[in-house]
């Protein structure tokens, strides 16, 4: 099956710096989104982006599907930007979601 | 808006008991979703429901797990018997429209299973 590859596992960032994490795939897929799960558990919806560029707010995310990456942009780090940020794609021909193994964000005041 | 309510937030239980997970999705959606977390396994997709028709339920992991949705207000997600190894955080997901990667979720706080 696909495999779903996030990097870097960690990162620790002091306040205001910028970030970049990606998301490698290993086939072909309908669509990718991005996900992002709080220090408490709750977990989110960030993006669903198949290909090109979406931004909200102080984050962005690309997709090039062609090459099978995307990454996800933080911009301006805040504390509560503190979490593990998911991929996960929709491989074609099938109907699952199938996760990456996250980035474990911390962001330090 | 509530958003997605999952009940019970805590489950403690032993071997063999049976354990029922309930979800309420958010009003007017037409897509439901059941996702099981463990530190091993990361998140997985178990089954998810358009129009409160199961559509793909690969994901389940064997037969003592079964979800329904009898109405578009309510699932339930049981296992029967339950074992250690069932112990996880059970998310609960809707959304407004169809397929798998291309909505946008809304995710209940999740409920926490101990199975001793």
């Amino acid at each position: 099956g696909i495999q779903v590859e996030q990097s870097p596992p960690d990162l620790i960032l002091q306040e205001g710096a910028n970030s970049t994490l990606r998301c490698n795939f290993s086939d072909s897929v309908n669509n990718l989104q991005w996900f992002h799960q709080n220090p408490w558990g709750q977990l989110i919806n960030l993006f669903y982006i198949p290909s090109g560029t979406k931004q909200n707010g102080r984050l962005s995310a690309t997709t090039v599907a062609t090459e099978r990456y995307s990454l996800l942009y933080i911009s301006s780090s805040q504390t509560t930007d503190s979490g593990v940020y998911f991929c996960a794609v929709d491989p074609y021909n099938t109907d699952k979601l199938i996760f990456g193994t996250g980035t474990r964000l911390q962001v330090f005041p | 808006d509530a958003g997605v309510i999952q009940s019970p937030r805590h489950e403690v239980t032993e071997m063999g008991q049976e354990v029922t997970l309930r979800c309420k999705p958010i009003s007017g959606h037409n897509s439901l979703f059941w996702y099981r977390q463990t530190m091993m396994r990361g998140l997985e997709l178990l089954i998810y429901f358009n129009n409160n028709v199961p559509i793909d339920d690969s994901g389940m992991p064997e037969d003592r797990f079964s979800a329904k949705m009898p109405n578009a207000s309510f699932s339930t997600l049981k296992i029967q018997p339950s074992e250690p190894r069932d112990s996880a955080v059970y998310f609960c997901a809707s959304s407004l429209g169809y397929g798998i990667g291309s909505v946008t979720q809304y995710f209940g706080p999740g409920t926490r299973l101990l199975v001793l």
